[in-house]
Formats: structure tokens, C-alpha cells, sequence
């Protein structure tokens, strides 16, 4: 069965750059999810889209923005990047609707910050 | 906002013994409770999820349970095996009140199964 499709995945910039990922969610899906985990951590949610529209956020810093396209992928783009900002990004997608909660995660991108 | 506890942070059992991981959450509102396995350099992935409007749910050797009452839910894993290793992590969401919204998960601290041969 196709997964959640990330890339890159992996990435290395330096401090003060910018980095876009991008996800790609399982065909049919309509919502997508951005996580970040940092290292011995558990998952931690940013922002969340719901057919194009922003539908949940959490602890996302204002230097990283979201959006999901008319093909439903999603791109997370992080500006004046810091060193706290090493981590994996996971993408997850779900089909909402219906009685359907599911979110699958897609193999993460691991950003290092130098 | 929402809090999920898990214990224990660490858990070693013999193969084909029993594990029993807990959560607990802190929002009654919270509505759908995932567990996730998680392999080193891996995304996590979905293993077993209960809706409060269950009590308990059963998959071949993994089982989880939920009392509503206390706010807490269990995972529990039967006749472990060594792929079971891995880290464990519960998590909960408000899903079903949002109206179809994609609600983010809480997650719980985690949990590193360790299967001894």
C-alpha cells in the first residue's frame, strides 16, 4: 500500500537559512499533519490542513509557515533557522470524514542545523 | 491543553512474557486514543486506536482498554516477540468533537520496550 511520502529526507543548513519540506499523503487523503521530534523525544504537533485550510495548530514558532496545495501536498517552510531546530519532521495524513481518525506517518526528514 | 502521561519510561520483559504500557490524559474532552510503535530512524506507526464510545479493542496479541471514568487507557501486548522492541507511544486527540477538523495528537512521553531472549 503507498505511504506518506516526504522529502528531503535529509537536510543539513546553517544557522539564520531557510529550508522547505515537503510532504506528499497517501492517495485519497485530504488532511496532512506536521511533527516535530526532537531527539529522545515523543512527537510534538505544529499545524495541521484540512482540504487547503489551516484546521488545527499547535506549538508552531512564527518563523515556520504551511500550506497544502490543490493536490493536497503539503510544504512546511522555516525561516531564520536555529540550532534547536535539529530534529526529525514527520508528516502524517488522514482521510477526514466518515468515521475515519487515523493519521499515517510518513518516514520523517531529518533537519540538522549547523 | 491536553496532557498524556505514560509509564513506564522503560520496559524489559522476557520473550513470550506480557508488556502493559499506561496512559493517562488530562481533557475530558479528548475523544480518540492511538498507539504508535516507533523503530529507530523510523516514523511512527500505527499499531491499535480506541474511540471512547469503546471500552476495549483487540488485534491478534496487542489489546488496549480505556476507562473513561479515570482517564486512563492501556496497551497491552501478549507473548512478546524480539521484533516487538521498539518505543511505544501513546497519544490523544479531540478528533470526533471537531466537526470532521484535523485535530493534532498529544502524545505521551514514550515508552523503549525491550525484549530479553
Amino acid at each position: 500500500a503507498a505511504g506518506v511520502i516526504q522529502s528531503p529526507r535529509h537536510l543539513i543548513k546553517e544557522k539564520r537559512e531557510t529550508a522547505t519540506l515537503k510532504c506528499y499523503p497517501i492517495p485519497r487523503h485530504d488532511t496532512v499533519y506536521w511533527y516535530q521530534q526532537g531527539p529522545g523525544q515523543d512527537p510534538q504537533f505544529l499545524i495541521s490542513f484540512y482540504e487547503k485550510m489551516q484546521s488545527d495548530k499547535g506549538s508552531i514558532p512564527d518563523r515556520f509557515s504551511a500550506q497544502q496545495f490543490s493536490d493536497y501536498h503539503s510544504e512546511l517552510n522555516m525561516s531564520s533557522l536555529e540550532l534547536g531546530d535539529s530534529a526529525l519532521y514527520f508528516c502524517a495524513s488522514s482521510l477526514e470524514g466518515g468515521d475515519t481518525y487515523e493519521q499515517y506517518f510518513g518516514p520523517g526528514t531529518r533537519l540538522t542545523v549547523t | 491543553g491536553e496532557n498524556v502521561e505514560q509509564h513506564p519510561s522503560t520496559l524489559s520483559v522476557q520473550e513470550g512474557d506480557s508488556a502493559v504500557i499506561k496512559c493517562t490524559y488530562s481533557d475530558s474532552a479528548s475523544n480518540y486514543f492511538p498507539w504508535y510503535k516507533q523503530e529507530l530512524g523510523k516514523g511512527p506507526q500505527l499499531i491499535i486506536d480506541i474511540r471512547s464510545n469503546v471500552g476495549e479493542k483487540k488485534d491478534q496479541r496487542i489489546a488496549v482498554t480505556l476507562n473513561k471514568t479515570a482517564k486512563h487507557f492501556s496497551l497491552h501486548i501478549t507473548e512478546t516477540q524480539p521484533e516487538d522492541s521498539a518505543v511505544y507511544f501513546c497519544a490523544a486527540s479531540t478528533a470526533m468533537y471537531s466537526g470532521g477538523g484535523a485535530d493534532g495528537l498529544t502524545f505521551g512521553k514514550g515508552t523503549h520496550l525491550i525484549i530479553q531472549p
